[in-house]
């Protein structure tokens, strides 16, 4: 199986910051990554795709980056409905493994 | 609109089984694939396996192997995944979710882009 592995964990920041998470595949997966955020009590929802293409209905403060082993997600410029779990996930291979998730918080 | 409707929560004995639901509306059922994704209290998500709502055909991941079956009836746009032999690390939110592929230059890339609610399923004696 492909392990996905995100860092940080957690991340404090404050509204207006610029923030990039990590996402590292244990072998490479080509552009086969996507991007969820997920707030407490909901279902995740689908950010971004093949590692940098935005979901429909995505803001642009919102931007993924990488392929084969290494990917990054960035927000420009948070903004407080921006606080929320995210976790990347690999669609090379089954079974489609996810990161363990970086919890976005308020600083 | 598009999007997929769970059924509500279960509480089930250790050895038990659990069967949750997963209606589709908004598109036709058949088209895409369902997944199955859980996730335990505070922990990750994690994939179960698919289904080809058309074919019925599916792919479990190795962990569940043995122990869940995904199946569907078409006639009313529903998915199923059950899990027996339930023990207590099997509590957890079970999630379905549409398999969208979007095409880029003749690569196929798969999303899970709409999601149902989430049933909570607790183990308990």
């Amino acid at each position: 199986d492909i392990q996905m592995t995100q860092s940080p964990s957690s991340l404090s920041a404050s509204v207006g910051d610029r923030v990039t998470i990590t996402c590292r595949a244990s072998q490479t997966i080509s552009s086969y990554l996507n991007w969820y955020q997920q707030k407490p009590g909901k279902a995740p929802k689908l950010l971004i795709f093949a590692a940098s293409s935005l979901h429909s209905g995505v803001p642009s403060r919102f931007s993924g980056s990488g392929s084969g082993t290494h990917f990054t997600l960035t927000i420009s410029s948070l903004q407080p409905e921006d606080f929320a779990t995210y976790s990347c996930q690999q669609s090379y291979s089954t079974p489609y493994t996810f990161g363990q998730g970086t919890k976005l918080e308020i600083k | 609109q598009v999007q997929v409707v769970q059924s509500g929560a279960e509480v089930k004995k250790p050895g038990a089984s659990v069967k949750v639901s997963c209606k589709a509306s908004g598109y036709t059922f058949t088209t895409y694939d369902i997944n199955w994704v859980r996730q335990a209290t505070g922990q990750g998500l994690e994939w179960m396996g698919w289904m080809n709502p058309s074919s019925g055909n599916t792919g479990y991941a190795q962990k569940f192997q043995g122990r869940v079956t995904m199946t569907r009836n078409t006639s009313i746009s529903t998915a199923y995944m059950e899990l027996s032999s339930l023990g207590s690390e099997d509590t957890a939110v079970y999630y379905c979710a549409r398999m969208y592929y979007y095409d880029t230059s003749g690569y196929l890339y798969y999303t899970m882009d709409v999601w149902g609610q989430g049933t909570t399923v607790t183990v308990s004696s």
